[in-house]
């Protein structure tokens, strides 16, 4: 397996923009997540899916984020609008276990807002 | 909510010498511990895990020691190498079953 899947690698944008960052989890895995990572917070789990299903939003920060999980195999994470302070790493990781354990983390997409 | 720490942001040790990064946890209710390490671009990477009903676990060069009575837990790293300079994170499961990491902490090996 190829593990965990993010794209873009890099993206850099201007502020005001719709910005959409993907993942591809393990195949298998029941339990897809979206952390955030920057200096100051470290890492931050924003929401996570079992089965397709959202079961905790309470991370995501603002109604300017949004994610969706259409199938086993996807899922997106949207800002917008984004703002220079959304700037960061967002990794996605999923997992195979039935609580949040073992993650694996994909190579995380490094957003830039200008 | 849970709180997660590590005692040192750097630590440097010798290429061969034996590495120890320490984390604290707040929830005495937290059951299960992690400890990833991330390199340089890249994302966490699974290192070990340990359950609250034992107290060490051993890996390939690695061992996870938890003590639930001070709510610690540590990572020993036997006979380091340059490839092991990585940012180390615990994390922690607790009562809600969200992990929680730690801030981190950077080894750096020096030859």
């Amino acid at each position: 397996d190829a593990g965990v899947i993010q794209s873009p690698r890099h993206e850099v944008t201007e502020m005001g923009q719709e910005v959409t960052l993907r993942c591809k989890p393990i195949s298998g895995h029941d339990y897809l997540f979206w952390y955030r990572q920057t200096m100051m917070r470290g890492l931050e789990l924003l929401i996570y899916f079992n089965n397709n299903v959202p079961i905790d939003d309470s991370g995501m920060p603002e109604d300017r984020f949004s994610a969706k999980m259409p199938n086993a195999s996807f899922s997106t994470l949207k800002i917008q609008p984004s703002e220079p302070r959304d700037s960061a790493v967002y990794f996605c990781a999923s997992s195979l276990a039935r609580r949040n354990e073992k993650l694996f983390f994909g190579s995380g997409t490094q957003l830039s807002v200008l | 909510g849970e709180s997660v720490g590590l005692h040192l942001p750097t630590l440097s040790v010798q290429e061969g010498d034996n590495s120890i990064i320490n984390c604290a946890y707040s929830n005495s209710a937290s059951d299960y511990f992690i400890w990833y390490k991330q390199e340089s671009g890249k994302g966490p990477q699974f290192i070990i895990d340990i359950r609250s009903n034992m107290d060490k676990r051993q890996g390939q060069r690695v061992t996870v020691l938890l003590n639930k009575t001070v709510k610690h837990l540590s990572l020993q790293i036997a006979a380091t190498q340059p490839g092991d300079s990585a940012v180390y994170f615990c994390a922690v499961t607790g009562g809600g079953n969200k992990l929680t990491f730690g801030t981190g902490t950077q080894l750096k090996v020096e030859l």
